[in-house]
């Protein structure tokens, strides 16, 4: 079974530039998380779909960052414009149900902001 | 009190010893429980699920203590594969999204 697919795999900008990270879960998973992992912390939720609907984006800001997933499979985080601190690993999760402890994590981004 | 909160380690053992580490939560309705592993520079693996009092399997051992509101992660018999970072995991109420804790780092030295 394949698994969590995310390109690319490094991705280094310069701050207020633009930048896309693309993710493809894992065939029949409705649901995928965008989770940012700032070195040395766990990893926090910034957005959850449920199909092509959004569950919970409580904690994505929203003024520079944004997500889709308009068929409800593939998705793409976008930030726009990045600053320093969004220096992290993006990693993108799916799983078979909203209510499920198993996420299924991709190999992630590492997006380095100069 | 945070939603998930660990002992910040790095835990640094020998081979062969136990390793224990604790993790609190703040929601007091959660009812399930998970332990995930991170090697270095890799994604985050479910390890294991805890839903009552405790869970086993080999090696190791997740127990909950809903009065405390805390959960551990017990390794016997360290092995150097069990070098990584070990996140407790808390649902919100609902049961979603999960809320990752900082992460504990083990070390297991020959």
């Amino acid at each position: 079974e394949a698994g969590v697919a995310q390109s690319p795999r490094y991705k280094i900008i310069e701050k207020r530039q633009s930048v896309a990270f693309w993710c493809n879960p894992i065939s029949g998973h409705a649901t995928l998380y965008w989770y940012q992992q700032i070195l040395g912390q766990g990893p926090k939720l910034l957005i959850q779909f449920q199909n092509n609907g959004v569950v919970d984006d409580s904690q994505l800001p929203k003024d520079r960052f944004s997500a889709e997933r308009l068929k409800g499979v593939d998705s793409t985080l976008k930030i726009q414009p990045a600053k320093l601190e969004d220096s992290a690993v993006y990693l993108c999760a799916s799983s078979n149900s909203r209510v499920t402890e198993k996420l299924f994590f991709g190999s992630g981004t590492q997006l380095s902001v100069l | 009190r945070k939603e998930v909160e660990q002992d910040p380690g790095p835990f640094n053992v020998p081979e062969g010893a136990t390793v224990a580490f604790n993790c609190t939560y703040s929601n007091s309705a959660s009812q399930s429980f998970f332990w995930y592993r991170q090697d270095c520079r890799k994604e985050p693996k479910l390890l294991m699920s805890v839903y009552s009092s405790g869970n086993e399997d080999g090696r190791f051992t997740a127990q909950l203590n809903r009065a405390s509101q805390y959960i551990s992660l017990l390794i016997r018999d360290s092995k150097l594969s069990d070098s990584a970072t070990y996140l407790c995991v808390v649902p919100r109420p609902g049961n979603t999204p999960l809320v990752f804790g900082k992460g504990t780092r083990l070390s297991v030295i020959a």
